[in-house]
């Protein structure tokens, strides 16, 4: 099984500020990667598949990038409602789809 | 809008079996590409898949609880249902039931959860 890695654990940030979160795979996994917004007691929500595809609605401020074991989500200009934990999630070998341990963003 | 939800026990002792439905709407699992999946998050722990079902009733499971779980549909109901036998405290968590984006290897819709409490 994949082992994904997510860094930081917790970022500190503001409103506006332009974040980056990081993700590594124990092994390739292609562009096959998925990243969700989890926010306390509400559904997990996907934002980005296949590394970098945004999903419906996803506004553009949301972006993904990287492949194979490295990985990348990018909030451009962060939003109050932006303050979330998130998950990436490899689907190369699939299932599992085994999923990171998180990176909270808060304030 | 695809919408899901789930639902079952709040609290199960050890040994006995946990039974959870997903009602879902805005798609059909009778139709071809849909699927349907089972994710946990333990507390404190990070989520993981346990199964998932497709639109011709292939069905998968996690290695480690292929031998306690099982998962159902009933498309006439717009249901999936998971039964995990001789549960223990490790299979307390939250829930979740997702949409597998169709055709893909994403879960794009999700419920919000329902947790679970395996106590005597």
């Amino acid at each position: 099984e994949t082992v994904m890695t997510q860094s930081p654990a917790t970022l500190s940030a503001s409103p506006g500020e332009r974040v980056t979160l990081s993700c590594r795979a124990s092994q390739s996994v292609s562009s096959n990667l998925a990243w969700y917004q989890h926010k306390p007691g509400q559904a997990p929500r996907l934002l980005i598949y296949g590394a970098s595809t945004r999903a419906s609605g996803i506004p553009d401020r949301f972006s993904g990038s990287g492949s194979r074991t490295e990985f990348t989500l990018t909030i451009s200009s962060l939003q109050s409602e932006d303050f979330a934990i998130y998950y990436c999630q490899e689907n190369d070998l699939w299932p599992p789809g085994t999923f990171g341990p998180g990176t909270k963003v808060d304030f | 809008q695809i919408t899901l939800k789930e639902s079952g026990p709040t609290l199960v002792k050890p040994t006995q079996t946990l039974t959870l439905t997903c009602s879902f709407s805005g798609f059909s699992l009778d139709t071809s590409g849909e699927a349907v999946a089972w994710i946990r998050q333990p507390p404190g722990k990070a989520l993981e898949w346990l199964a998932h079902i497709y639109w011709d009733n292939d069905k998968r499971y996690r290695t480690s609880l292929k031998t306690r779980l099982i998962i159902t549909k009933d498309t006439s109901k717009n249901q999936v249902v998971l039964t995990v036998t001789n549960v223990d405290p490790e299979d307390t968590g939250t829930y979740y039931c997702a949409h597998i984006k169709k055709w893909g290897r994403a879960f794009d819709f999700w419920g919000q959860g329902t947790l679970v409490t395996v106590s005597s």
